[in-house]
């Protein structure tokens, strides 16, 4: 089936170490994004990325890195300067031209705690 | 700037009853406009959308009305079902970056049998 793939679904870390969340679609889609949730604030944007070897930084990119080598995988590394790391992060991918291109669809989340 | 209010949950209902969740927008234009539907453990996934003034969106028996004058994008569903139970995001397209989406907060519904 197509979809999002993200890995792992739950992952601790000690302070001062990086991490990298994992996120690969199947999907055909151009665009890829990273959000981050925390309760009572919704979705904030940290990275996307609209073709191969091209990002853009979000709203809230600062402590983060992206990669996109490849058309399905966009990885996210978690660095030891982002401040406040615990979240729930969700990968999205989307079409860019063409119809339903507003869509977003969505991986299951990685829940980062770091302890 | 950009940002989308929505009514702050939790949201507590009984079965069958009338859910309303209001989301009010603020953006340059008249952006295409979504509600995203997050059960417990999972991602998003799109519920249903409008593109234009006075279009309606509905799916699964919820339907919203993108109402220009009031910049509004309302979720109602007539009658609702425990397994409604789940956070509702509304949101829309920016259209700086091309397929931006600004996020509302969340609001949180439980229904009780």
């Amino acid at each position: 089936d197509g979809g999002i793939t993200q890995s792992p679904k739950y992952l601790f870390r000690k302070e001062g170490q990086n991490v990298t969340l994992s996120c690969e679609q199947n999907l055909n889609h151009d665009a890829m994004y990273w959000y981050r949730q925390d309760p009572g604030q919704g979705l904030r944007l940290i990275y996307y990325s609209q073709i191969v070897n091209d990002f853009q930084k979000g709203d809230i990119a600062e402590g983060y890195s992206v990669s996109r080598e490849k058309k399905e995988s966009f990885p996210l590394t978690v660095t030891s300067a982002q401040k406040n790391p615990t979240a729930f992060y969700l990968c999205a991918s989307s079409r860019l031209a063409g119809a339903n291109t507003g869509e977003l669809f969505f991986g299951e989340g990685s829940r980062l705690t770091v302890l | 700037g950009n940002s989308v209010t929505q009514m702050e949950g939790p949201v507590t209902l009984s079965e069958e009853a009338f859910l309303t969740i209001n989301c009010t927008y603020t953006a340059t234009g008249y952006p295409s406009l979504f509600w995203y539907v997050q059960y417990p453990g999972e991602g998003l996934q799109l519920l249903l959308k409008a593109t234009k003034a006075d279009d309606k969106g509905s799916n699964k028996g919820f339907e919203a009305t993108y109402r220009k004058e009031t910049t509004s994008f309302h979720l109602e569903k007539g009658s609702v079902q425990v397994s409604d139970s789940a956070v509702y995001f509304c949101a829309f397209e920016s259209g700086e970056y091309g397929n931006k989406l600004v996020f509302g907060a969340g609001t949180i519904l439980r229904v009780k049998s």
